[in-house]
């Protein structure tokens, strides 16, 4: 079955540091992937995504990710974290199979806290 | 262009009330998906609509329906509600119209539905 996983519920990093978020699925072909964000009481934000090619991704906010094919894994990464980064991060993996079109799963979520 | 707008986007019902939940996809946009998403259950897939036919439906009681009318627009309605029915609805649009990009998901801010 498929399924997406993300390790860490909560992370707290301080403001300039690099933040690195965990992602791992399990899927019998190669899935299209996804990150979003959520901020308190807002709807999800598509900040990057995945479908083939380079398996380094850029996305919106100075946002990237790679994809390890053999890992089963899309961890996203950003340099240097701003206090507006603060706020719930979810993998999401979209499958290519006919009757799964329009279908995400996601992760449970991991909260990120920006500290000064 | 305008994002997925959802109305209303706060409700407040009873046990065994019925709700009607509407969301309008962007401009052009014309697969429309529900979630439903809860601090238990997490972001969950209920169903996606795309050219007024529902495609895909999650795991979720038959109380749970949905359409999509011809201008893309899509309505969700939940009847005989529950206590657990309470959670953030949230609405997503798509451009494309087959595979891949059927999956990649711009999302609307949500409708709060609390049942007292």
């Amino acid at each position: 079955a498929q399924s997406v996983t993300q390790p860490d519920i909560h992370i707290t990093v301080s403001e300039g540091a690099s933040l690195e978020l965990r992602c791992n699925y399990s899927y019998g072909a190669t899935p299209y992937l996804f990150w979003y964000v959520q901020s308190p009481g807002q709807g999800l934000q598509l900040l990057l995504k995945y479908f083939s090619g380079d398996t380094l991704v850029q996305g919106i906010k100075g946002f990237e990710a790679e994809f390890k094919r053999s890992q089963s894994s899309f961890n996203l990464r950003k340099p240097s974290v701003h206090w507006s980064d603060a706020a719930e991060y979810f993998c999401a993996v979209g499958a290519g199979a006919t009757d799964s079109w329009g279908k995400l799963q996601f992760g449970a979520g991991t909260q990120v806290v920006v500290t000064p | 262009k305008a994002g997925v707008t959802q109305t209303p986007r706060y409700l407040i019902k009873t046990r065994g009330q019925q709700v009607t939940l509407s969301c309008s996809p962007i401009s052009g946009h014309r697969s429309v998906s529900w979630y439903q998403q809860t601090p238990g259950q997490g972001l969950q897939f209920l169903f996606e609509y795309f050219s007024e036919t529902q495609r895909n439906k999650g795991n979720f009681p038959g109380r749970f329906s949905g359409r999509q009318f011809s201008n893309s627009r899509s309505e969700m309605n939940v009847s005989t509600l529950e206590l657990g029915d309470s959670a953030l609805y949230l609405c997503a649009s798509s451009l494309a119209s087959s595979g891949r990009a059927r999956n990649e998901q711009f999302f609307g801010p949500g409708t709060r539905l609390t049942v007292l």
